[in-house]
């Protein structure tokens, strides 16, 4: 069965340094994989996703991930972060031609002025 | 112009209640889904529903019942309401194919 480990449960940076919130996966198919962010009292937006094709995925606000199928990991980084990027981000996996999306445990990312 | 909204956004009620939640989607998708966010932030899938025929029911107890009207709304409703059921409760809708969800802006539940 699939499942997702966010290594991190919390991530203190300073503002415009940059930063990796890493995400592992376990799953014996092949798999989407998402990152989505949860702003203080908001639902989930979709910040980025893999389907296939180039490791290296852009999303939005400047964020990006890299897929490595051999480490089975899909980091989520931000050469540059700003105060308004404080939020909880949950990596996420889907094996192909499954109904369901599982969620890591979400890393809370806090940006210090 | 919301894709996924859900009311009511706040409800506050007693223990023993009966109480229910409403999900509408004006994506065009056909699976929806209810999930549980607690206290720690953890998202637990609870139920999905594929054009108005149940597809997961994860362990939840009896006392949690979906139902889907059509296949733009899902509904959750919740008899004789227990502390633990305090939580964020967040409806979502799936594109075909790569599973990418929509999520609704959560109804946060606080049983008293």
């Amino acid at each position: 069965a699939q499942s997702v480990t966010q290594l991190d449960s919390q991530v203190p940076v300073f503002e415009e340094a940059p930063v990796e919130l890493r995400c592992n996966y376990s799953s014996s198919v092949s798999v989407y994989l998402f990152w989505y962010v949860q702003y203080p009292n908001q639902g989930l937006q979709l910040l980025l996703k893999y389907l296939s094709g180039s490791t290296l995925v852009k999303g939005i606000n400047g964020f990006e991930a890299e897929f490595n199928k051999s480490q089975t990991s899909f980091h989520l980084r931000k050469p540059s972060v700003h105060i308004s990027d404080t939020a909880e981000y949950f990596c996420a996996v889907s094996e192909q031609g499954a109904q369901k999306l599982v969620f890591g445990q979400g890393t809370r990312l806090t940006i210090n002025p | 112009d919301t894709a996924v909204s859900q009311t009511p956004k706040y409800l506050v009620t007693q223990m023993g209640n009966d109480k229910s939640i409403k999900c509408e989607q004006n994506l065009g998708h056909d699976t929806m889904y209810w999930y549980k966010q607690d206290s720690k932030k953890f998202l637990k899938i609870m139920f999905s529903y594929n054009n108005k025929e149940l597809i997961i029911n994860e362990t939840v107890p009896n006392r949690f019942s979906p139902k889907s009207p059509d296949k733009a709304h899902l509904n959750l409703h919740i008899n004789s309401l227990e502390l633990g059921d305090s939580a964020v409760y967040f409806c979502a809708s799936r594109t075909s194919g790569n599973n990418e969800q929509f999520f609704g802006p959560g109804t946060r539940l606080t049983v008293l």
